[in-house]
Formats: C-alpha cells, sequence, structure tokens
C-alpha cells in the first residue's frame, strides 16, 4: 500500500527565504503527483500537478519536482512572503485502476515578517 | 463560476443521532470522494464515486454512508454507528484522472 511522507512537519522561516518542502512516496507506480496549500479551517488548493512522465512543474514563485526512481517529490518556494504561510500537502496518485491519490500529512509553514 | 459548494460549514449534532452533509459540484465531473482530516494527520479517504449511481468504500467507511443519485451531489451521512464523528470533512472531485478539486470542507462537532 502506498504511503506518502512529508519532511519537514513544521518550518517556520523569515520571509525572503527559499523554502523546500519535501514529499517522499514508497511505490513508484504512480500516475501523477500532486501539490496541495490548505488554509486554516478551509479545503484544499491545487498548487501543481505533476504527470508521471514529467520531472517539474512551475508556477510562479513555485516549482515542484519529481523523481520517480527515488520515490520523491520537492516543493521549492521562492522569495517566501507572509501570504505563504498555510498547510502544503502531497498527494500520489496511482498508475492504473481508480487514481485515487494517497496523501501526506503536510508541511506547516509559517513565514514571519 | 464552476466549484465544489459544501453545506453546512459548521455543523452540530447530539451523540447518537444521523447527521447529512452536503456536496455539490458544478464542474461536469464524474468522480466525488469524501475525505476526514482530525489534526495533524493527513486526509483519510471514506468513500468515493466514479459514476452515477455507483460508490465504493475507501480506507474508513465503518459508519458512514453515501448516495450518488444525480452526478452533481454526493451527499454524507454520519450514522450513530460512527464512533468517532467529530472531524472536518471535505468533498472533492476530478474527471477521474484530473487534478482534484475540494469544497471548503464541513467541521462537525458531535456532543
Amino acid at each position: 500500500k502506498q504511503e506518502v511522507t512529508q519532511i519537514p512537519a513544521a518550518l517556520s522561516v523569515p520571509e525572503g527565504e527559499n523554502l523546500v518542502l519535501n514529499c517522499s512516496f514508497t511505490d513508484s507506480a504512480i500516475y501523477n503527483l500532486q501539490w496541495f496549500r490548505q488554509d486554516p479551517g478551509k479545503g484544499l488548493t491545487s498548487l501543481l500537478l505533476i504527470q508521471s512522465s514529467q520531472r517539474e512543474q512551475t508556477s510562479g514563485r513555485l516549482n515542484a519536482s519529481l523523481d520517480k526512481s527515488s520515490g520523491r517529490s520537492t516543493l521549492y518556494i521562492a522569495a517566501s512572503q507572509p501570504g505563504d504561510s498555510a498547510t502544503y500537502l502531497c498527494a500520489a496518485a496511482p498508475s492504473g485502476g481508480s487514481y485515487i491519490p494517497t496523501f501526506g500529512r503536510g508541511t506547516s509553514l509559517i513565514v514571519h515578517p | 463560476d464552476g466549484g465544489i459548494t459544501q453545506s453546512p460549514k459548521y455543523l452540530f449534532r447530539k451523540e447518537g443521532q444521523n447527521v447529512t452533509l452536503s456536496c455539490e459540484q458544478n464542474l461536469n465531473h464524474d468522480a466525488m470522494y469524501w475525505y476526514r482530516q482530525d489534526p495533524g494527520q493527513g486526509l483519510r479517504l471514506i468513500y468515493y464515486s466514479q459514476i452515477v449511481n455507483d460508490f465504493q468504500k475507501g480506507d474508513i467507511a465503518e459508519g458512514y454512508s453515501v448516495s450518488r443519485e444525480k452526478k452533481e451531489s454526493f451527499p454524507l451521512t454520519v450514522t450513530s454507528a460512527q464512533k468517532n464523528p467529530t472531524a472536518f470533512y471535505l468533498c472533492a472531485s476530478s474527471t477521474g484522472i484530473s487534478p482534484l478539486h475540494f469544497g471548503n470542507g464541513t467541521r462537525l462537532t458531535v456532543t
């Protein structure tokens, strides 16, 4: 059964720092990997989705990479801002079958001014 | 605007009562999902439906029931058999292989 782990569980940084959030998964037979943002008391907002055939995706200050062979994905946030404070979750969807993703527990990020 | 609407945002119930959480989408997505989120935990799948009139149990289906009579709607009933129902419930939809789209959640408190 797929297991998804996110490290670190929490992170507090000063504004302006470049950040790397890590996501690892045990089964490399994935269809895609998705990164989400969750603000307190809210639902999840999709940030980036990487198909299994892709190596990375970029959106603004966010860049997500995927290395299936090592079972890892990273989310890079450039020049962090207080508005980036949120919980970031990754989810790996299996190839074949239901495509239902398995979620990690998330990294809680605080960016202080 | 297309999206997923969950209602109500907050729900309070007495122990022993069944309660139904609403989830409606206008994205024309075939697949819909219910997740439960507890503090410090990842999302756990309760039920999912990939087509109308069909649904499957997820990892933690005990004490829950669903129906999928319309493509747009996937209500979740939390029954009195659910041992620890207080949680944040999230509904999502997708085309099946596309990114998941989430609603804003319903926070259920049972006392």
